[in-house]
């Protein structure tokens, strides 16, 4: 299995607080992800990285802001958590991005409720 | 990116040939079809991707027409542990870096 470390893997906090995910890769992937799952939508794309301080936003990136300082690692935040942002976040990383002839590997996910 | 047709659910007996369909009739010269598979609250698993002959690995085979209108993933011999939702994605535009479309999937039960 690919080397990806999601942390934590379950919290629970309070409306209106900052939450930040972490995803923490092993394989030296210069692409990295972070997607949500909610019933019914499948997974949807927040940011995505291309390489170290390089992002960009994906299709559900409002409340959402990603930092990627090192290779291996890739944040997310909640600036300000809000309840429709409970969900399963997980994390991918590819050697190319996709849309090449490549492919993603996922972490295990966080489980995130916003009370 | 094509769009993917799959159906919500199949059964299949332990050790016999899983065969999961899924249409897309929309899909362009430079577009791949890649299956995932989830695992009841685990992240997706690659399995397989091709672009017009058939592959096969360890894990499965995929069987893609000539038209390239459709293809099968086939599990040869399924076991409880294959026991998921199956995503079928057309991707192959650069456009959609990490877009991957999930959709639905199929719903793999296998049964003792």
């Amino acid at each position: 299995d690919a080397g990806i470390t999601q942390s934590p893997r379950h919290k629970v906090t309070e409306t209106g607080t900052p939450v930040t995910l972490r995803c923490h890769q092993t394989e030296n992937h210069r692409y990295m992800y972070w997607y949500r799952q909610d019933p019914g939508h499948g997974l949807r794309l927040i940011h995505y990285s291309y390489g170290v301080k390089d992002t960009d936003k994906g299709e559900v990136s409002d409340g959402y802001s990603v930092s990627r300082s090192k290779t291996e690692d890739f944040l997310l935040t909640l600036e300000s958590a809000t309840s429709s942002q409970t969900s399963v976040y997980f994390c991918a990383i590819s050697e190319s991005g996709v849309g090449t002839n490549e492919k993603l590997f996922f972490g295990s996910g966080t489980q995130l409720s916003v009370l | 990116d094509a769009k993917t047709t799959q159906p919500p659910s199949m059964d299949c007996a332990e050790g016999r040939a899983a065969n999961l369909p899924c249409n897309h009739s929309t899909i362009s010269g430079n577009e791949y079809v890649y299956w995932y598979r989830q695992i009841h609250s685990q992240g997706p698993q690659y399995i397989i991707h091709g672009l017009k002959n058939n592959e096969t690995n360890e894990m499965a085979s995929l069987i893609i027409t000539e038209d390239r209108k459709s293809s099968t993933l086939i599990l040869p011999h399924a076991t409880l542990r294959d026991t998921a939702v199956y995503y079928c994605i057309v991707t192959g535009k650069r456009s959609n870096t990490g877009k991957l479309i999930f959709g639905q999937g199929t719903t793999l039960q296998v049964k003792p």
